[in-house]
């Protein structure tokens, strides 16, 4: 059961560009975590969102941003996009109540910067 | 930092062998998650360990969380065709207040029919 969405499933942009991230998770779902992957590599934490805040950031620099939303979906915001930005882009869910490192991934958001 | 080493990096293996992959740091933590990912997906959680020693099992798969707590493996049993993917350890620790989990580089699965 993830039912975690995210959108768009593609995206290409040229260096410089901003782009949004969207990812809907289920009701319920109170935390929001972001993670890049790279090509061949784990997925690495951006930041996490708890009820509308952010909750604990990774080692990436402020042009990473997000906001999370009363309606349990989030977005990740990149601006002044620079080639190694090029990755797959997850969001991870966990519910209220829920062990919180069992998170619910979505597919993902595969992002290339030209 | 914190950092998880996984291996093997890759395993090709015949359809009803067994494989054992295992994740190993430096560091200390207090829970150990196997998660696989096939292509055009995000990571699958199989196995959740949260004591040093546990040993649980879901299906086919077996994972222990380490007494060190700086290691988990991960087994397989009899494998199929359909465990092909990447399967990466994540480890959680206590030293951050918020759900940071750090993930494993991967190891690729390969299973020949």
């Amino acid at each position: 059961e993830t039912g975690v969405t995210q959108s768009p499933t593609h995206l290409i942009k040229t260096r410089g560009q901003q782009v949004t991230l969207r990812c809907s998770s289920q009701s319920g779902h109170n935390t929001v975590s972001w993670y890049q992957q790279a090509l061949g590599q784990g997925p690495q934490f951006i930041f996490q969102y708890y009820r509308e805040e952010e909750n604990g950031r990774g080692n990436f620099p402020p042009r990473f941003s997000g906001l999370q939303f009363p309606n349990y979906s989030s977005e990740l915001n990149v601006n002044a996009l620079e080639l190694d930005d090029s990755a797959l882009y997850l969001c991870a869910s966990t519910p209220a109540g829920g062990k919180e490192s069992e998170q619910f991934f979505g597919p993902g958001t595969r992002l290339t910067v030209l | 930092g914190q950092q998880l080493n996984q291996s093997p990096q890759s395993m090709f293996i015949q359809e009803g062998e067994d494989v054992s992959m295992n994740c190993t740091s430096s560091s200390i933590f207090n829970t150990w998650l196997w998660y696989k990912q096939e292509p055009g997906e995000g990571p699958v959680l199989l196995i959740a360990l949260y004591k040093a020693g546990e040993l649980t099992s879901n299906g086919r798969l077996t994972a222990q969380f380490g007494i060190t707590r700086k290691d988990s493996f991960l087994n397989i049993s009899a494998s199929i065709p359909s465990d092909v993917g990447i399967y990466f350890c994540a480890g959680q620790s206590w030293e951050t207040s918020y759900d940071k989990v750090i993930f494993g580089p991967g190891t690729s699965l390969s299973v020949i029919p």
